[in-house]
């Protein structure tokens, strides 16, 4: 139980483009979800909290209109990157734990993004 | 100091060793408490939660001491398998917020 499904796992594109990652929990409502991203030997660094119907709350130094995060479901978060730039290349993973304060997160697979 | 605290390791034990990592946390406020492990570009995969009383899976076990606030690890009979980074993960009562550990990295030797 509690699979956490991400999508797409790699992206690579041109500078400039907008992407849109998928996180969905698959066995189990997911009130609260996560984002993470992870440079090459460095720990996870959150980018955003987000509940179910209300908006996210962004981490200090996070660009709120550069990191778009949805979570219009229970078992449904999206992060877009809009305008995408080299620096933005990274390891983005999302997680999602179930009701209730203090449940353990489970994690997606991840998104390798690559910006050229 | 950190909020969570852990040895970035590595550690580096023969293949059937028994390992113990620790990981202090500062708040007191702390209530729930968790072990991942995360492989080499991989997502963090939930270990085990924490249990007040300790708890064990396995070849893993997982104890408490809220006193000294810290929380253990314990590998026996170490895998080749075993070698990853291992992350503490501490959640404030109360609250959605989660803090992690910067991990300890283990490495079972042939």
């Amino acid at each position: 139980g509690a699979v956490v499904s991400q999508h797409p796992s790699w992206v690579i594109c041109k500078s400039g483009t907008s992407v849109k990652i998928e996180c969905r929990s698959l066995d189990f409502q997911a009130t609260t979800m996560f984002w993470y991203r992870q440079f090459p030997k460095q720990s996870l660094m959150l980018m955003a909290t987000s509940n179910e119907g209300s908006k996210a709350t962004y981490e200090q130094g996070v660009e709120k209109d550069k990191f778009l995060i949805n979570h219009a479901s229970l078992t449904l978060s999206t992060l877009t990157v809009t305008s995408a730039h080299p620096e933005d290349s990274s390891f983005y993973i999302c997680s999602a734990s179930g009701r209730g304060i203090g449940q353990p997160q489970h994690f997606g697979d991840g998104t390798r993004l690559s910006i050229l | 100091r950190k909020e969570v605290e852990q040895d970035p390791g590595p550690f580096n034990v023969p293949e059937g060793a028994t390992v113990a990592f620790n990981c202090t946390y500062s708040n007191s406020a702390s209530q729930s408490f968790f072990w991942y492990r995360q492989d080499c570009r991989k997502e963090p995969k939930l270990l085990m939660s924490v249990y007040s009383s300790g708890n064990e899976d396995g070849r893993f076990t997982a104890q408490l001491n809220r006193a000294s606030q810290y929380i253990s690890l314990l590998i026996r009979d170490s895998k080749l398998s075993d070698s990853a980074t291992y992350l503490c993960v501490v959640n404030l009562g109360g609250t959605y917020k989660y803090i992690f550990g910067t991990g300890t990295r283990l490495k079972v030797l042939a």
